[in-house]
């Protein structure tokens, strides 16, 4: 199986700060990567697909980088609302894994 | 609007049975890959399960292989998880989710809110 791993599993950042999760996948997935925002007792939402493509709807604050093995997710500015758990997920394989999160919280 | 709603869980015993459904709505279910994935509580994502369109393809994370079942009747525009065999660790919530595209390189774009199993004597 692929194993992904986040960096950091959390962070405390201000409002207005630039904010920067990475992913590292066991071997090579193309730019099969797409990452999740989860708030408490909610389902998890779609912000970026195929590494880099942001999801309609999703603020353009939010952006994705990195091909192969590496990943980033870039929050540009961050927002109030920008609090919860970020999650990054492959499909490169057909059987499909997450990391295991990073929880942000705002200072 | 996309509508995903699961039904079915609630509290078992070890080594019981239940069985989930997830009701689609908002789009050409026939037309989409399906998923179940789970979150154990305070716990991560884990994907469970995918199923094409068709229903000739399934898969499985390798610790429910041979206890999950996942099937779909797309006349009733309906997906569903038979778990056997439940065991404590299964304790979860389970959401159905939908794939806008073949398996590889596929993404989860809408998402249920989710049904509680508790496994538990």
């Amino acid at each position: 199986d692929i194993q992904m791993t986040q960096s950091p599993s959390s962070l405390s950042a201000s409002v207005g700060d630039r904010v920067t999760i990475t992913c590292r996948a066991s071997q090579r997935i193309s730019s099969h990567l797409n990452w999740y925002q989860q708030k408490p007792g909610k389902a998890p939402k779609l912000l970026i697909y195929a590494a880099s493509s942001l999801q309609s709807g999703v603020p353009s604050r939010f952006s994705g980088s990195g091909s192969g093995t590496d990943f980033t997710l870039t929050i540009s500015s961050l927002q109030p609302e920008d609090f919860g758990t970020y999650y990054c997920q492959q499909s490169y394989s057909t059987l499909y894994t997450f990391g295991q999160g990073t929880k942000l919280e705002i200072k | 609007e996309v509508q995903l709603v699961e039904s079915g869980g609630g509290l078992v015993q070890p080594g019981g049975s239940l069985r989930l459904s997830c009701a689609a709505s908002g789009f050409t279910f026939s037309s989409y890959w399906m998923s179940w994935v789970r979150q154990a509580p305070g716990k991560g994502l884990e994907w469970v399960a995918n199923i094409k369109q068709d229903g000739s393809e399934k898969y499985y994370v390798d610790s429910v292989k041979g206890r999950f079942t996942i099937s779909r009747d797309n006349a009733k525009n309906s997906l569903f998880l038979q778990m056997n065999s439940l065991r404590v660790e299964d304790t979860a919530v389970y959401y159905c989710a939908r794939l806008p595209t073949p398996v590889t390189g596929a993404n989860f774009d809408y998402w249920g809110q989710g049904t509680l199993v508790t496994v538990s004597s």
